[in-house]
């Protein structure tokens, strides 16, 4: 099972910033957040990912409580095209594999 | 940008059929994995590949179910003897383990029927 919790879904409005927030109260020193999204069918697109300290990319920001037990990802400026399924993993780095839950459904609305 | 390159897109096949879904990983990378998503439902690993050998598979992943990289360049999925619930979305993906996480290729959709 998914170590992570999700809302189902969200709306953002275009243009805006889309705060996603993830919930993973049991993970442990060291594992990995990492942060996929997937768009209709297609094979899910890597974002971004962290241990414990913030990390931002050009595609995202990922901000990890201090406690690690939750984190937030931000699309700084949401578009119509980041219409797509949000998925928060946690796991270990170097080739583990991924497990996946539900996600969060994230609906950007011009 | 490097990509993970999955052929065919769609293929129809009929239950009791074996099916090869096939697979070009990023040249560089070093673990590869086959995950399956029916439609509706959660991305599902099914198994994953280093050093030329299965390093981890779940239930899923049974007798029915191989992999192979024959040539250093392609990863297949072989199912032996389909199902109608083999039905799904495939997705390839391949990681260097290192900083970045996986890429995924677009994706085989198998329909058994």
């Amino acid at each position: 099972d998914a170590k992570t919790t999700q809302p189902p879904s969200m709306d953002c409005a275009e243009g805006r910033a889309a705060n996603l927030p993830c919930n993973h109260s049991t993970i442990s020193g060291n594992e990995y957040v990492y942060w996929y999204r997937q768009i209709h069918s297609q094979g899910p697109q890597y974002i971004i990912h962290g241990l414990k300290n913030n990390e931002t990319n050009e595609m995202a920001s990922l901000i990890i409580t201090e406690d690690r037990k939750s984190s937030t990802l931000i699309l700084p400026h949401a578009t119509l095209r980041d219409t797509a399924v949000y998925y928060c993993i946690v796991s270990y780095q170097y080739g583990n594999k991924l497990v996946f839950g539900a996600g969060t459904i994230l609906r950007v609305k011009s | 940008e490097p990509e993970v390159t999955q052929t065919p897109s769609h293929q129809v096949t009929q239950m009791g059929q074996e099916v090869i879904l096939r697979c070009v990983p990023i040249s560089n990378h070093l673990y590869f994995y086959w995950y399956r998503q029916i439609l509706g439902q959660k991305v599902e690993f099914l198994v994953s590949f280093y050093n030329n050998e299965i390093s981890e598979k779940s239930e899923i992943f049974d007798d029915q179910f191989s992999v192979e990289r024959p040539d250093g360049s392609n990863f297949t999925l072989k199912i032996r003897s389909t199902k109608l619930e083999d039905s799904a979305m495939y997705f390839c993906a391949s990681s260097s383990g290192t900083y970045y996480g996986y890429t995924f290729g677009s994706g085989t959709r198998l329909t058994v029927v």
